[in-house]
């Protein structure tokens, strides 16, 4: 299994809503990561877990939380977002914390009405 | 801070036609990695170059790995429509491990 499981693929939500997006991957990789794009942009990198722990957060907004349960698993809780902040936002994940290649998601598309 | 560029941003070639795109850094880079994506699709690894002065052949995809290990560069022989996507080179930033996109490059092929 080299998949990355994103749910849900697309998203639409209010500004006062609060809403989790889930990143799911069994290849038992230990580096786990969040990653925002904007249209016709490059992906920016938001937060990485590494052995399930946050190891580097991007200065990213308090209203974007991330969590990771489990080794396996990888949540982005979301709460008063922006219109700004619509987006795709891509889940990867990797062997090690760098330098090994990054399996991707499908991403969720996410827009914040 | 540390960026990567590319060039071009956007590339329009005929199917057939050779294409390449580069990529610049700033500073040294330890290693570089290269993805493809699809147009509504996500980026997908394509290979990682280490040694400075490397190249790497996947098929008709050639890769080069700068002497300086500053740049980098993404050629395609003979282009076909399956080749359309934006292409990105990534590197780590800093001190730290971990790898940021270059700009990208979007390919068009025209039939």
């Amino acid at each position: 299994d080299t998949e990355v499981t994103q749910t849900p693929k697309h998203l639409v939500m209010g500004m006062t809503n609060k809403k989790s997006l889930k990143c799911e991957q069994h290849m038992g990789h230990r580096a786990m990561y969040w990653y925002k794009q904007k249209a016709k942009k490059p992906p920016e990198l938001m937060f990485v877990y590494s052995y399930e722990k946050l190891s580097i957060n991007e200065s990213v907004p308090s209203r974007f939380s991330p969590e990771c349960p489990n080794s396996s698993l990888l949540n982005l809780h979301l709460h008063a977002l922006q219109p700004e902040d619509s987006a795709l936002y891509l889940c990867a994940s990797s062997q090690d914390p760098g330098y090994t290649e990054a399996f991707f998601g499908q991403g969720t598309r996410l827009t914040v009405v | 801070g540390q960026q990567v560029m590319q060039i071009p941003q956007y590339q329009h070639v005929q199917e057939g036609e050779d294409f390449t795109t580069y990529c610049n850094s700033s500073t040294t880079l330890s290693n570089i990695q290269w993805y493809k994506q699809r147009p509504g699709g996500h980026p997908v690894f394509l290979i990682q170059l280490v040694k400075s002065g490397e190249v790497k052949k996947q098929k008709r995809l050639t890769f080069q790995f700068g002497e300086a290990k500053k740049n980098s560069s993404l050629h395609i022989t003979a282009t076909q429509t399956t080749d359309v996507g934006t292409y990105f080179c990534a590197g780590p930033r800093g001190t730290g491990n971990q790898f940021y996109f270059g700009t990208g490059t979007s390919l068009t092929v025209i039939p």
